[in-house]
């Protein structure tokens, strides 16, 4: 059975502040996905990544995929309040339909 | 705003009862996938539809039973509802099935509700 363990489980944090997320298994994935969730809405995709050691910046995020594709993490700088939700990584293996999803981690940025 | 709409929003039922949910697609997505969110937790994958055949299966059993409709709406089914089924469903669509870069669209969810 493939799982994803994502830790820290929660996180709150000052404004300002640094932080990483990090979501591994020991399975390997073909791509995973990083999503962001905030209450009401369903997730929202924020960066794919599929190459093993690939890394993504959007703005204020840096994506890392693990050299052997079993893990990844989320970095965020100088977090700000509208980074405040629950982010979600979701793996996949090439030719199948099944994205597994993290356990999750609720980000709460203080003003 | 990702274009999937569902409905309802909100929806008590009560032990042994069924339930029809809805989804809307993004116009010309083939595709549509379901999950079910308990709280706290990670979405868990249902079940995936393409061109209006179960196209894959999680480890959901057979009460939770699936359509999809030439129209890009999809409907997702439970009988015999258990208080576990409590949770928020979110359906999912993207223009194709088993590719791993695909970009899945998701709706704002139901949550149901099982006393």
């Amino acid at each position: 059975t493939q799982l994803l363990e994502q830790s820290p489980q929660f996180l709150s944090i000052q404004e300002g502040e640094n932080l990483t997320v990090y979501c591994n298994s020991s399975s390997v994935f073909s791509s995973l996905q990083w999503y962001r969730q905030e209450p009401g809405e369903g997730p929202v995709l924020l960066v794919t990544v599929v190459t093993g050691g690939e890394v993504k910046k959007l703005k204020r995020l840096t994506f890392q995929f693990g050299d052997a594709r079993k893990d990844s993490s989320l970095h965020i700088t100088a977090a700000q309040p509208g980074d405040t939700g629950l982010y979600l990584c979701a793996g996949t293996t090439s030719g199948t339909y099944k994205y597994i999803f993290g356990t999750g981690t609720r980000l709460k940025v203080l003003a | 705003e990702t274009g999937v709409t569902q409905s309802p929003t909100h929806l008590i039922k009560t032990r042994g009862q069924q339930v029809t949910l809805r989804c809307s697609s993004q116009s010309g997505h083939n595709t549509v996938s379901w999950y079910q969110q308990a709280l706290g937790q990670g979405p868990q994958f249902i079940f995936q539809y393409y061109r209006e055949e179960e196209n894959g299966r999680g480890n959901f059993p057979p009460r939770f039973s699936g359509l999809q409709f030439p129209n890009y709406s999809s409907e997702l089914n439970v009988n015999a509802l258990e208080l576990d089924d409590s949770a928020l469903y979110l359906c999912a669509s993207s223009l194709l099935a088993g590719a791993s870069q695909e970009t899945q669209y998701f709706g704002p969810g139901t949550r149901l509700l099982v006393l």
